[in-house]
């Protein structure tokens, strides 16, 4: 069991939003701005999209923002395109220098 | 073009040992702390572990589930981070990738994984 909880899937079509919840504890993702997310196409290495909470990489579209409420951070994907569908995971700093992930969500464009 | 290559998977039995290796180019790695994340097949991302740079003396942190079994090292001089893996599992058994990372806190870049197996 991931230490981070986030919804096996979501779904949308095309040009929608949705949102993908990370739920964790004040001494993970509430206590640290050190969140990050990743997207995994099938049979593909991983993809930083999101850091430190809103931050997004270069060549990442605006499309994808990240945000954090308390315990719970959360990625929004406007304007949803076919090739979001994908698996995304949350990654928090949990101090004492380690990190957890969350259990990852199946995104599908309907 | 930053490219991380990991090598070293197999098959190996329970309670044996495994040295993954992680060949860096394209970015400063001295500068850069590594980190190493395991998949299981259909199953989601663990953190296994991070090694950081110089500037943080090679600080080391480890999962739960791997400390005091798994131990990451790095050759500056070489471009090159390792992950030795003792007394393996069979829950062991996963794709590592190693990462980058430039602030020590993120997984910037990613290589494409290498198969280790654990069983008899």
């Amino acid at each position: 069991q991931s230490a981070l909880t986030q919804p096996r899937s979501v779904s949308g079509s095309p040009g929608q939003s949705v949102t993908i919840s990370c739920t964790g504890t004040s001494s993970d993702v509430g206590g640290y701005n050190y969140v990050s997310w990743y997207q995994q196409h099938p049979g593909k290495a991983p993809k930083l999209i999101i850091y430190d909470v809103t931050k997004r990489p270069s060549g990442v579209p605006d499309r994808f923002s990240g945000s954090k409420s308390g315990n719970t951070a959360s990625l929004t994907i406007s304007g949803l395109q076919p090739e979001d569908e994908a698996d995304y995971y949350c990654c928090s700093y949990a101090g004492s220098y380690t990190f957890e992930f969350g259990g990852g969500t199946k995104l599908t464009v309907l | 073009e930053v490219q991380l290559v990991e090598s070293g998977g197999g098959l190996v039995q329970p309670g044996g040992s495994l040295k993954l290796s992680c060949a860096a180019s394209g970015f400063t790695f001295s500068g850069s702390a590594m980190h190493w994340v395991r998949q299981a097949s259909g199953k989601g991302l663990e953190w296994v572990g991070r090694i950081r740079s110089i500037a943080n003396n090679y600080a080391t942190a480890y999962a739960a589930s791997v400390k005091g079994r798994f131990t990451i090292s790095r050759d500056d001089s070489k471009n090159m981070a390792y992950l030795q893996m003792n007394s393996l599992k069979t829950e062991d058994t996963a794709v590592y990738y190693c990462t980058s990372s430039s602030s020590g806190y993120t997984s910037d870049y990613w290589g494409q994984g290498t198969l280790v197996t654990v069983s008899s």
